[in-house]
């Protein structure tokens, strides 16, 4: 199994420009997850979908931010416009349900650089 | 709400010492319990889990016990790598449609 893909896994951009990081997760999980990691704010979720459906967009930190899941094997978290504060590693994790047992499968994660 | 508090860090130990983080926490319901790892620039990966109480979880020597009268779900290493050095995170999940709730992490360092 490939496990989680992420890509591109390095991004560096101008404040201002819209940035997308995109998401294969497991073949078979019908969770997703978008995290975003900083020094100051540790692992943060942002949103999470079940069966390609938004479940808890509740951490996504303002309306910049916005995320799909057209199918079971691609999402997408884009900003629009980047800000030097959106600077962080992001990731994407899968699991086969939200069932409280089902482990987390994590990606390489995305490192974005917004100057 | 569910939270999750582990131990303030960094934590540095010679190689072979003993290992001990605490955790803690607070949930609804009868959550399960998870042991992250993330390695220097890599992604996070399950070291080990626990799903009801008294549970002990166990992976490549680390260990944690489930431990609901104290809630808590301390990890343990009887003898420590050079090769465990990196940050450690503390979960929980508990109810449907749940989320992961993770502790700060800790970082640690182990010198040989």
């Amino acid at each position: 199994d490939a496990g989680v893909i992420q890509s591109p896994r390095h991004e560096v951009t101008e404040m201002g420009q819209e940035v997308t990081l995109r998401c294969k997760p497991i073949s078979g999980h019908n969770s997703l997850f978008w995290y975003r990691q900083t020094m100051m704010r540790g692992l943060e979720l942002l949103i999470y979908f079940n069966n390609n459906v938004p479940i808890d967009d509740s951490g996504m930190p303002e309306d910049r931010f916005s995320a799909k899941m057209p199918n079971a094997s691609f999402s997408t978290l884009k900003i629009q416009p980047s800000e030097p504060r959106d600077s962080a590693v992001y990731f994407c994790a899968s699991s086969l349900s939200l069932a409280p047992g089902d482990e987390q499968f994590f990606g390489p994660g995305t490192r974005l650089t917004v100057l | 709400g569910n939270s999750v508090t582990q131990m303030e860090g960094p934590v540095t130990l010679s190689e072979e010492a003993f290992l001990t983080i605490n955790c803690t926490y607070t949930a609804t319901g009868y959550p399960s319990l998870f042991w992250y790892v993330q390695y220097p620039g890599e992604g996070l990966q399950l070291l080990l889990k626990a799903t009801k109480a008294d549970d002990k979880g166990s992976n490549k020597g680390f260990e944690a016990t489930y431990r609901k009268e104290t809630t808590s779900f301390h990890l343990e290493k009887g003898s420590v790598q050079v090769s465990d050095s990196a940050v450690y995170f503390c979960a929980l999940r508990s109810g449907a449609n749940s989320k992961l709730t993770f502790g700060k992490g800790i970082t640690l360092s182990v010198r040989p």
